[in-house]
């Protein structure tokens, strides 16, 4: 399957400080990516949908000028968490549908998630 | 509203089966997805079905029935390193993904 990787995988921060999630597509183009935050034994919550070349759609209730999402080319989706809090400690995973070589069958290719840690 | 219904906890013995069910009701029905999710770890594709029926993949199968709003996961043979959360998603008709909250599946030796 398509592979997409995810970093860092783990981060700890201070409180007020801004941290940055990389998510690369790395044997397809996803001009598509999605953000999933996902809390200790719940499911996975969509952020917000990530559009390359123009603004990411926001999933109601996520502040979008807290969590600013950049997808500047066909293989990369950021997202920067400003100004950290404690309450924004989670598991943070991106993912895409690999739907430029023609292997696509529905199914979403997650990267590994990364474990955001505010102090 | 949407929403998708899984047990949250299950328990099995290495060696035995064990089905898992999900039922849904969704705006509108594009299909439904497994995903197994290790703890610590991002959820990894297991199964998707479209269509009414079973779908066999190895030791994993998949079942639907879209007049119930059903599905079920079915593990055999089960090993321990199949400890982990089985989470059930649909695309509803906006092809928007709804996820179960999963069900965490404790294999005992």
């Amino acid at each position: 399957g398509a592979v997409v990787s995810q970093h860092p995988s783990w981060v700890i921060c201070k409180s007020g400080t801004s941290v940055k999630i990389e998510c690369r597509s790395l044997d397809f183009q996803a001009t598509t990516m999605f953000w999933y935050r996902q809390f200790p034994k719940q499911s996975l919550m969509l952020m917000a949908t990530s559009n390359e070349g123009s603004k990411a759609t926001y999933e109601q209730g996520v502040e979008k000028d807290k969590f600013l999402i950049n997808h500047a080319s066909l293989t990369l989706s950021t997202l920067t968490v400003t100004s950290a809090h404690p309450e924004d400690s989670s598991f943070y995973i991106c993912s895409a549908r690999d739907l430029t070589s023609g292997r696509d069958a529905g199914e979403l290719f997650f990267g590994e998630g990364s474990r955001l840690t505010v102090l | 509203g949407q929403n998708i219904d899984q047990p949250t906890e299950m328990t099995a013995t290495e060696g035995a089966i064990v089905q898992i069910n999900c039922t849904y009701q969704t705006s509108g029905f594009n299909g439904l997805f497994w995903y197994q999710q290790h703890a610590g770890e991002a959820p990894t594709f297991l199964s998707y079905n479209v269509l009414d029926g079973l779908e066999e993949k190895g030791r994993f199968s998949s079942f639907l029935s879209r007049s119930k709003g059903y599905s079920y996961l079915l593990l055999k043979e089960l090993q321990m390193k199949d400890s982990a959360s089985y989470l059930c998603a649909v695309w509803d008709s906006n092809y928007q993904l709804i996820w179960g909250a999963g069900t965490k599946l404790i294999i005992k030796p």
